[in-house]
């Protein structure tokens, strides 16, 4: 049972361009929702994190959306550099359930 | 400040042997986590710890024993290793109240 489904695997943006990642949650009782950065050979880092009270959260260009209803949330990463090329994790957390991690997507962003 | 450090980096081990991952963090964190990566698995939570004397099971705990002793170190014990546990394993810590999560560099592990 997949309690957070991350979507897609891979990712190939252009330079400048948008890059989207999305995932979906089952377990209404999550009330973190977090996105972590992977670069090759590293642990993973906290990008962004969102709580279901507000539907949106911005940090330069990294975005969180979140849809409460129908229990999605997406990240977007505005004028994709080379530098993000990464790997993203979504995750959701509740308050007697540890982080639980998507799959993970792959972005690529060429030049 | 060095975060959270894993001991060793690599490992290589025959099926059958024992190990002991050593997770360190410097932070006074009172949380900590035992997680493993595998190709398009994501991060799977193998144990984890709520303070010092504690431990919790997580998605995947078997195959894999937890100690902490001290409130600095987490240690994560294979008793009888598998080609199946071959995996990055990366160790986490927070602080209570916070829930970012600070990851070590990982522990490539080979078991052949």
């Amino acid at each position: 049972q997949q309690q957070v489904k991350q979507s897609p695997q891979s990712l190939i943006v252009q330079k400048g361009g948008i890059s989207i990642i999305n995932c979906a949650y089952e377990n209404t009782a999550f009330d973190y929702f977090p996105w972590y950065q992977q670069f090759p050979g590293k642990g993973p880092a906290l990008l962004i994190a969102i709580r279901p009270d507000v539907s949106e959260k911005k940090e330069g260009r990294f975005t969180i959306s979140f849809n409460k209803s129908a229990k999605q949330f997406s990240l977007h990463i505005m004028d994709s550099q080379p530098g993000d090329s990464a790997t993203y994790f979504c995750a959701a957390s509740g308050r007697n359930t540890p982080l639980v991690f998507g799959k993970g997507t792959r972005l690529s962003v060429i030049a | 400040n060095a975060g959270v450090t894993q001991t060793p980096k690599f490992r290589v081990l025959k099926t059958g042997q024992s190990m002991t991952l050593l997770c360190a963090q410097d932070m006074n964190h009172e949380y900590m986590y035992w997680y493993r990566q595998d190709p398009g698995m994501g991060l799977r939570l193998i144990h984890y710890s709520v303070g010092e004397g504690t431990t919790a099971k997580g998605e995947v705990p078997d195959g894999y024993n937890v100690s902490r002793l001290k409130k600095q170190n987490f240690l994560l014990g294979l008793e009888s290793a598998a080609p199946s546990q071959t995996s990055v394993y990366f160790c986490a810590s927070r602080t209570s109240g916070v829930e970012t999560q600070y990851f070590g560099p990982g522990t490539r592990l080979l078991v052949l």
